[in-house]
């Protein structure tokens, strides 16, 4: 299955909260969260090397994140605002493999609408 | 002056035109640089991977890295309405930090 996430589509109003969830088959130790945003391109929100290291990426305020085994890393809005519409990437890597050991891989990502 | 410039675009090229993709960036300590393939409505998978300067090959793909000016590039040959999709550069800095940066993304239309 590679990198799941769910839900896909998920529409808050401004204040709720939410988790969104990430999981992952591949034995992969790294994994991170991206947010797309149409004409500002990928941007880092969390990454985690293992379960008890958890970093923030360019963007982290108003996020939190929890890994809760090597497979399993979620992203949470406690108060969502409408500027975090967006779509939210889950992606993992293996720093075991070698040369290309940087290369992300990437669900299929959530669509988050905060009205 | 962001990190990585990439013009987003919209390209749209006849079937069997050469492409070309680029990016220029400002941090000197990169020296990983890929391109990744976004169909639409899908995450990012990636399509190129290259160390350092240099020119690296698959199939009809090229991508190259000048490292002087900055500049990478990504060309598509014979290009196939099936290469539609939107193209990111990213690129990192060497070690163990697997933090990537990426460019917005051009979206490339190939109409048969």
């Amino acid at each position: 299955a590679g990198v799941t996430q769910t839900p896909k589509f998920q529409v808050l109003k401004t204040g709720q909260s939410m988790t969104l969830q990430c999981a992952q088959d591949m034995n992969h130790e790294y994994m991170s969260w991206y947010r797309q945003d149409p004409g500002l391109g990928l941007r880092l929100i969390y990454y985690s090397f293992d379960v008890k290291d958890i970093n923030k990426g360019e963007i982290s305020d108003g996020y939190s994140v929890s890994r809760q085994a090597q497979a399993k890393f979620s992203l949470s809005l406690e108060s969502a605002i409408p500027n975090q519409t967006a779509l939210y990437f889950c992606a993992t890597s293996d720093p075991t493999s070698g040369v290309f050991a940087d290369t992300q891989y990437f669900g299929p990502g959530t669509r988050l609408t905060v009205l | 002056q962001k990190e990585v410039e990439q013009d987003p675009g919209p390209l749209s090229v006849p079937e069997g035109a050469i492409v070309s993709l680029n990016c220029t960036y400002s941090n000197s300590a990169f020296q990983y640089f890929m391109w990744y393939r976004q169909y639409s409505r899908k995450g990012p998978e990636l399509l190129m991977y290259t160390y350092s300067s240099g020119n690296k090959e698959d199939g009809r793909f090229t991508a190259q890295v000048d490292k002087s000016s900055k500049y990478i590039s990504l060309f598509i040959r014979d290009s196939q309405p099936s290469d539609s999709a939107t193209y990111l550069c990213a690129m990192r800095s060497g070690g163990s930090n697997y933090k990537l940066t990426f460019g917005k993304g051009t979206l490339l239309t190939v109409n048969p």
